[in-house]
């Protein structure tokens, strides 16, 4: 299985500020990789697929790059409804796996 | 716009089965080429169970669970089903169907239910 591995495990940020996600693979997955968005109590949202492409009505400050085995997930300007924890989950070969996971608090 | 429903017992005991139904609505079960089950155990992460192609003819299984896990589809009913065997409190976890719809050349989740916490304990 491909392992992936987020960093850090969790983070505190203000309201406004650029918070930088980082997702790492076990092996190269091409641009297999997608972002999900995760508050207590709900299931997970599709942020971004493809490693760079917005899912439908997902703002325009959340923004991804990356391909291989090194993936980023950014957020200028954190707004109150961002605080939650994000998921980054591979699709380039079967089994599917997730990472652990970041949360994002308030500082 | 695709919406997901589980159902199923939220107890299951230990070396019973766990069986869920995800209904779907808004859209046939051919809206999306994959149907998926994916479980978060308590306060962790995310884990893959299984997909099964809309017309119910390709499954595939994450490996550690392939002995114990089954999908199905009923296609006059629009929905999908998990049966999981044996269970232990290992498979204590909230359970979730989504749809999994080809993005970018990938696969992405985007449609989930809301999800169905299955405790397994005597």
């Amino acid at each position: 299985d491909i392992e992936m591995t987020q960093s850090p495990s969790s983070l505190s940020a203000s309201v406004g500020d650029r918070v930088t996600l980082t997702c790492r693979a076990s092996q190269g997955i091409h641009t297999f990789l997608n972002w999900y968005q995760q508050k207590p109590g709900k299931a997970p949202k599709l942020l971004i697929y493809g490693a760079s492409t917005l899912h439908s009505e997902v703002p325009s400050r959340f923004s991804g790059s990356g391909s291989g085995t090194d993936f980023t997930l950014i957020i200028t300007r954190l707004q109150p409804e961002d605080y939650a924890t994000y998921y980054c989950q591979q699709s380039y070969n079967t089994p599917s796996t997730f990472g652990g996971g970041t949360t994002v608090g308030i500082k | 716009q695709v919406q997901l429903q589980e159902s199923g017992p939220g107890l299951v005991k230990p070396s019973g089965t766990l069986s869920l139904t995800c209904a779907v609505s808004g859209g046939s079960l051919s809206s999306s080429d994959w149907w998926s089950w994916v479980r978060q155990s308590p306060g962790k992460g995310l884990e893959w169970i299984a997909e099964i192609y809309h017309n119910g003819r390709n499954t595939n299984y994450k490996p550690s669970l392939q002995s114990r896990v089954t999908m199905s589809v009923d296609q006059s009913r629009n929905q999908f089903s998990l049966k999981l065997t044996s269970v232990t409190a290992a498979d204590t976890a909230m359970y979730y169907c989504a749809s999994a719809g080809y993005c970018s050349g990938g696969t992405c989740f985007d449609h989930w239910g809301r999800g169905t916490l299955v405790t397994v304990s005597s």
